[in-house]
């Protein structure tokens, strides 16, 4: 497929473990998008990658957070010790990122459930 | 105050109606607006991308921004029960790369 691929589709761990999430965005892509959507919260942004510049962090919303983009490809947002309100979709997308405000194409998300 | 605010729904009309799903915003630096059709379980799906204001028509969709209001529209004619979805309206500062998004309008179409 030519889309935003992401894993796993579902997620369920318990509170305290840390869980890994991985975006594998549009070939030739250069921006990288992670949202979180949530029921009462709709769709938040978290952190943003453009090819070698640093991230955008500025929607991670704790220290608990992180995202890395290894080879300016494949990301992977971290979440430490997980607490019952990070049960959430998260999303990515990608776009072309050569200019900016370029549309931006989503995965399908991985659903985190923490219990 | 959210800086889009969308009614949610649920929202049910029949078939081959006209739909018009609204948004409000009060970012006056949104230049770029968007609207996003997600079905359940699924990512959202860019239906429409529009910069500043006027109208902008694809098939049987139409999006209207008008920034005098900070008023954003999605009309859908002829619809389809497969245009039943949750449709998300959102926007973007000019250089910024975050989306603002909606809560998102649940649609359903009756057959």
């Amino acid at each position: 497929g030519a889309g935003v691929s992401q894993s796993p589709s579902n997620k369920v761990t318990e509170k305290g473990k840390d869980v890994e999430l991985r975006c594998d965005p549009i070939s030739g892509h250069t921006a990288l998008y992670w949202y979180r959507q949530s029921l009462g919260q709709g769709l938040e942004f978290l952190i943003y990658f453009q090819g070698n510049s640093a991230p955008d962090k500025s929607g991670l919303p704790s220290d608990r957070f992180s995202a890395e983009r290894t080879g300016g490809s494949v990301s992977t947002l971290t979440i430490q010790r997980t607490q019952q309100e990070d049960s959430a979709v998260y999303l990515c997308a990608s776009s072309l990122g050569d200019t900016t405000n370029q549309p931006q194409h989503f995965g399908d998300g991985t659903r985190l459930s923490i219990l | 105050q959210k800086e889009v605010e969308q009614d949610p729904g649920p929202l049910s009309v029949p078939e081959g109606a006209i739909v018009s799903l609204n948004c409000t915003y009060s970012n006056s630096a949104f230049q770029y607006f968007m609207w996003y059709r997600q079905y359940s379980r699924k990512g959202p799906e860019l239906l429409m991308y529009t910069y500043s204001s006027g109208n902008k028509e694809d098939g049987r969709f139409t999006a209207q921004v008008d920034k005098s209001s900070k008023y954003i529209s999605l009309f859908i004619r002829d619809s389809q029960p497969s245009d039943s979805a949750t449709y998300l309206c959102g926007g973007m500062v000019q250089g910024a790369q975050k989306l603002v998004f909606g809560q998102g309008t649940r649609l359903t179409i009756n057959p």
